[in-house]
């Protein structure tokens, strides 16, 4: 069955930096496209970035662009999420999802908690 | 800055049948903002209920059931289960825009 297992969370200080991670398997990652999106503590759902399934396409909410970048790699079935420039307003948990542009995000992984404080 | 709106909460009784709804601050939800609707439950991660507006997942109840209602994308829960109480998302696709939003959510109350 289709699994994701996010990985990278931590505690970071703001200005700081983080890579997160995202093992997909039980499915062709190379032919799905895949979101990232992130839930502050006690608060809702925010969508971060989309990246096509060849990577040729990428879309960010605007609250991120500039500062994260989603990639890809599909010789090793894994989404990553480049964080720079953290603010503590990134505190959440970040999910990633399977699904293409205009697709239903399903299924998601459990999460990863980024903390972002000095 | 593009707005999604849900009621903030709602309450049902067991049984009963209940319509949560997502409004765009856009203007009229079409279904070519392809409405997603989620579930979460505290602690876990969301589930998807419904796609492209009324389509359902293999694992979705056949209770759970999505619309266009009034310029609003809308999810109704007919026969209300207990264990239907849980946050709600909705997401719309703004495809020209490049750009996913979700709803604010709605807590569900089963009571």
């Amino acid at each position: 069955q289709v699994q994701l297992v996010e990985s990278g969370g931590g505690v970071v200080q703001p200005g700081g930096s983080l890579r997160l991670s995202c093992a997909a398997s039980g499915f062709t990652f190379s032919s799905y496209g895949m979101h990232w999106v992130r839930q502050a503590p006690g608060k809702g759902l925010e969508w971060v970035a989309f990246i096509r399934y060849d990577g040729s396409n990428k879309y960010y909410a605007d609250s991120v662009k500039g500062r994260f970048t989603i990639s890809r790699d599909n010789s090793k079935n894994t989404l990553y999420l480049q964080m720079n420039s953290l603010r503590a307003e990134d505190t959440a948990v970040y999910y990633c999802a399977k699904g293409g542009w205009l697709q239903p995000p399903s299924p998601w992984g459990q999460g990863t908690m980024v903390t972002v404080s000095s | 800055q593009t707005v999604v709106t849900q009621e903030p909460s709602l309450t049902v009784s067991p049984g009963g049948t209940v319509t949560l709804t997502c409004a765009s601050s856009t203007g009229a939800v079409t279904s070519g903002y392809y409405p997603n609707w989620f579930q979460q439950k505290p602690g876990q991660a969301p589930r998807a209920l419904i796609y492209s507006t009324s389509n359902k997942h293999s694992w979705t109840p056949a209770r759970f059931s999505g619309s266009l209602l009034g310029g609003k994308a809308a999810l109704t829960l007919s026969g209300v289960q207990p264990e239907d109480e849980a946050e709600y998302y909705c997401l719309l696709y703004y495809g020209g825009a490049q750009l996913v939003v979700f709803g604010g959510g709605t807590k569900l109350t089963v009571l």
